[in-house]
């Protein structure tokens, strides 16, 4: 099975900063993952999708990249709003189709 | 629009057994796969099974926490997805989520609670 580790698991930021948010994989995905944001209490958001592509109506802020099976979600000024776990999830061929534990973006 | 709607949520007791169902509309549901995700209380998303398309066969694939206990199938006429699950367990309790991937993209329900407890 594939094994997907996210890190951190908590992140403290402010309003404006760039956050990074990693993604890895323990086997090549391609460009096969995607992010999801979840509220309290509310169904996960898919932001991006096939690694770096950005889901239609999700800000230009948030960005996905792809370095071997290393993946990178990153907000290029960190919003209110954005505060939120942030899960990503591999898309290979074959199942399970294994979540990260999740980042906790909080406020710093 | 993509809709997906689940329901068939509620309090079982340990052992018992349980029927979720999950209401699509707004795209082809028969060329699309379907899965199941839960999140028990404060923890993680898991996925636990797929129902894959038409072209695939509808085969069906399950996390090893469910499989054996837990059948997915579906229904191209009434465009649903059912989630059969059995023996539960009190970790069985989570929010069940109905997902369709199209083009890559993920698309996510609102949700059923199951409570697993005596």
């Amino acid at each position: 099975d594939i094994q997907m580790t996210q890190s951190p698991s908590t992140l403290s930021a402010s309003v404006g900063d760039r956050v990074t948010l990693t993604c890895r994989a323990s086997q090549s995905l391609g460009e096969c993952l995607a992010w999801f944001q979840q509220k309290p209490g509310k169904a996960p958001k898919t932001l991006i999708y096939k690694a770096s592509n950005l889901e239609s109506g999700v800000p230009s802020r948030f960005s996905g990249s792809r370095s071997g099976t290393e993946f990178t979600l990153t907000i290029s000024s960190l919003q209110p709003d954005d505060f939120a776990t942030y899960y990503c999830q591999q898309c290979n061929a074959y199942a399970p189709y294994t979540f990260g534990q999740g980042t906790k973006v909080e406020i710093k | 629009e993509v809709q997906l709607v689940e329901s068939g949520g509620g309090l079982v007791q340990p052992g018992g057994s349980l029927r979720l169902s999950c209401a699509a509309s707004g795209f082809t549901f028969s060329d699309h796969d379907m899965d199941w995700v839960r999140q028990a209380p404060g923890k993680g998303l898991e996925w636990i099974g797929r129902s894959k398309n038409s072209g695939q066969r509808y085969t069906t694939e399950y996390a090893a926490s469910v499989r054996g206990r837990f059948t997915i199938s579906r229904d191209d006429s009434k465009t649903s997805l059912s989630l059969q699950m059995s023996s539960l367990k009190t970790e069985d309790t989570a929010v069940y989520y109905c997902v369709t991937w199209i083009a890559g993209r993920g698309y996510w329900g609102q949700g059923t609670l199951v409570s697993v407890s005596s």
